[in-house]
């Protein structure tokens, strides 16, 4: 039973670029929650996505914008790359909004 | 606002050493509660939850956690240390009063083992 996975696991872009991460679920979840994990700090909280809608969203800005596709499989999209951008980005699956939460490797992003 | 702290940013113990790891919350209603654990370069692993019911949860690799609501803590123990252990650990509170939705973390505890 495959758990969550994500790709790429790493990347490197330049301010003002565009970034798509990918992230698919646990088999049998249906949510996907996205983090960002700067360096030394914990994970915070960037939106949640279920029945294909964005459900909860934290106080990142409009840059970062996700899709939740059919097979429950999620994108997250950051424009405009700022230097402050770079960090861990963590997904995490559950079952339905409020189900227990497992996450994935991570992809590291690092914005020159 | 919901708030979750560790106080203690690093620690070092001794290999077959007792553990606490302590975890402070600000939360309006009862809270749901989690521990996590991160290795270097990996997501995080879940350790164990608390929800409801008895205040002394029982979670992978050897550790529990007690829910002491008149101390807003839930802190995390382990009764003796092996070298694995050393990691970096996470308490998160599980906000809108449901089981998992939005998480709330604090800066984490990393841990160091000394053989």
């Amino acid at each position: 039973d495959a758990g969550v996975t994500q790709s790429p696991t790493h990347l490197i872009k330049t301010r003002g670029q565009q970034v798509t991460l990918r992230c698919s679920p646990k088999s049998g979840h249906d949510t996907v929650s996205w983090y960002q994990q700067a360096l030394g700090q914990g994970p915070q909280f960037i939106f949640q996505y279920y029945e294909e809608e964005e459900r909860q969203r934290g106080n990142f800005p409009d840059r970062f914008s996700g899709h939740q596709f059919p097979n429950y499989s999620s994108e997250l999209n950051v424009n405009a790359l700022l230097l402050g951008d770079s960090a861990l980005y963590l997904c995490a699956s559950s079952t339905g909004t409020g189900g227990v939460q497992f996450f994935g490797p991570g992809t590291r992003l690092t914005v020159l | 606002a919901q708030s979750v702290t560790q106080p203690d940013i690093h620690i070092t113990v001794s290999e077959g050493a007792s553990l606490e790891l302590r975890c402070n919350y600000s939360y309006g209603a009862t809270p749901y509660l989690f521990w996590y654990v991160q290795s270097p370069g990996q997501g995080l692993q879940l350790l164990l939850k608390y929800f409801s019911g008895d205040t002394l949860v029982q979670g992978i690799k050897g550790f529990e956690a007690e829910f002491k609501r008149s101390q807003s803590s839930f802190n995390l123990r382990k009764p003796s240390v092996h070298w694995s252990d050393a990691a970096e650990y996470f308490c998160a509170v599980g906000a809108s009063g449901n089981q998992g939705g939005k998480l709330i973390f604090g800066q984490g505890t990393e841990l160091s083992v000394k053989p």
